[in-house]
């Protein structure tokens, strides 16, 4: 089925571990960006890429890297993970950032 | 940084009540885009608006972009409990800013 598929759904780490978290869509959508979603703080974008080879950051990039070598595939890398990141991750893509996203269906992230 | 607040944040009514959500910024939009989202689910796009003064129908839903491009409001007609869920709003300033802005969502419960 053509979307946006998010690996792993549930994650826990320790602090100071590093992790990444899988995105890829087949789509051949230009656009992905990455969002973290926590209670009363609604969506809040991380990272964002406008095709492969093209990242920048969003509004609370500390912490989280990104690559895209590929159109379908945008890792978000976890370096060192810290508590404050447990939150739920969602990717999303777009073939146009103003026609609307498809999102994946998340990744619960729990850091202990 | 832009900013879209929504209201009401919560909302809780009986089935075959009317309701209206309003989505508010200080910004104009080159799209103002809603979503729904369920428990454990990403979000799912309703619809996109990209016209100042335009009004686009989803069966029971309406929304409504206004004329100056920086508010929108959604319209449920006799909601029903499969309506239940949060609903979130987006806008696209377009140009070189390529970043998606969420509100912070309504959060809707339908009652039988």
């Amino acid at each position: 089925n053509a979307g946006v598929t998010q690996t792993p759904k549930f994650q826990v780490l320790k602090t100071g571990q590093s992790m990444t978290l899988q995105c890829a869509q087949d789509m051949n959508h230009e656009y992905m960006s990455w969002y973290r979603q926590d209670p009363g703080m609604g969506l809040r974008l991380i990272h964002y890429s406008v095709g492969a080879g093209i990242t920048d950051q969003g509004e609370v990039p500390n912490g989280y890297n990104v690559s895209r070598s590929t159109t379908e595939d945008f890792p978000l890398r976890l370096l060192s993970a810290a508590p404050s990141q447990t939150s739920v991750y969602f990717c999303a893509s777009s073939y146009w950032g103003g026609a609307g996203y498809t999102f994946g269906s998340g990744t619960r992230l729990t850091v202990v | 940084t832009q900013l879209l607040e929504q209201s009401p944040q919560f909302l809780s009514i009986q089935e075959g009540e009317n309701l209206t959500v309003y989505c508010n910024s200080s910004s104009v939009f080159s799209s103002l885009q809603w979503y729904r989202q369920e428990p454990g689910e990403g979000p799912v796009l309703l619809v996109t608006v990209v016209t100042g003064g335009e009004v686009k129908k989803l069966k029971r839903l309406t929304f409504q972009f206004g004329d100056a491009r920086k508010d929108s409001s959604l319209h449920i007609t006799a909601a029903q409990p499969g309506d239940t869920g949060l609903y979130l709003c987006a806008g696209w300033s377009g140009g070189s800013n390529y970043k998606l802005t969420f509100g912070k969502g309504t959060l809707l419960t339908v009652n039988p």
